[in-house]
């Protein structure tokens, strides 16, 4: 069985900087993986996926992910933070049917 | 506009009471989902369908029923046995179940007292 691992619950950028939130996954078969943003009091929204092909994955609002099979990786990027990206993040990996998220990372943006 | 609605925003019960949380969609899609999230423990599976008059457990189904009658809608039935209900429940739903990205409600926040 497959599980994803967010690595800081809590992670604190100055606007501008760069953001990096990091998950690791486990799975016995290549997965489809996922990262979603989430607003408060809101629903989740997808960001961006990697299924197949390119492990460089760009998604919306600037952010980015690479997944890396060697590290077992799919850590999430934006080269510079704006207020805006304040919110939850959640990474999520799928296998034989079967999505799982992450306990989610919650992103601070100091002005 | 597609998209998946959710209601009520808030909702607030007695404890002892049986309360249903509304779901329905509108883009077409076979599999729907519940879940349940608390701070810190990201999503948790309730229950999902594959498809109408279909659907099975999740990981966390003591205390909770489901219907799947028509394909734009899953009602969720928090029942008196469930222990700790107050949670922010959110509904999914995909094209298919497996490996394709899922699409969430805005969430119902149910306080139980």
């Amino acid at each position: 069985a497959q599980s994803v691992t967010q690595l800081g619950s809590h992670v604190s950028v100055s606007e501008g900087a760069l953001v990096l939130l990091r998950c690791n996954y486990s799975s016995s078969v290549p997965p489809y993986l996922f990262w979603y943003v989430q607003y408060p009091n809101q629903g989740l929204q997808l960001l961006l996926k990697y299924t197949t092909g390119a492990t460089l994955v760009k998604g919306i609002n600037g952010f980015e992910a690479e997944f890396k099979k060697s590290e077992t990786s799919f850590h999430l990027t934006k080269p510079s933070a704006h207020m805006s990206d304040a919110a939850e993040y959640f990474c999520a990996v799928s296998e034989d049917n079967d999505m799982r998220f992450g306990a989610g990372t919650r992103l601070t943006v100091k002005p | 506009d597609g998209g998946i609605t959710q209601s009520p925003k808030y909702l607030f019960r007695k404890e002892g009471q049986n309360v249903t949380l509304s779901c329905e969609q509108n883009l077409n899609h076979d599999a729907m989902y519940w879940y349940r999230q608390d701070p810190g423990q990201g999503l948790r599976l309730i229950y999902y369908s594959q498809i109408v008059n279909d659907f099975q457990k999740g990981d966390i189904a003591e205390g909770y029923s489901v219907s799947r009658e028509k394909k734009e809608s899953f009602p969720l039935t928090v029942t008196s046995a469930q222990k700790n209900p107050t949670a922010f429940y959110l509904c999914a739903s995909s094209i298919g179940h497996g490996s394709y990205e899922q699409y969430f409600g805005p969430g119902t926040r149910l306080t139980v007292t």
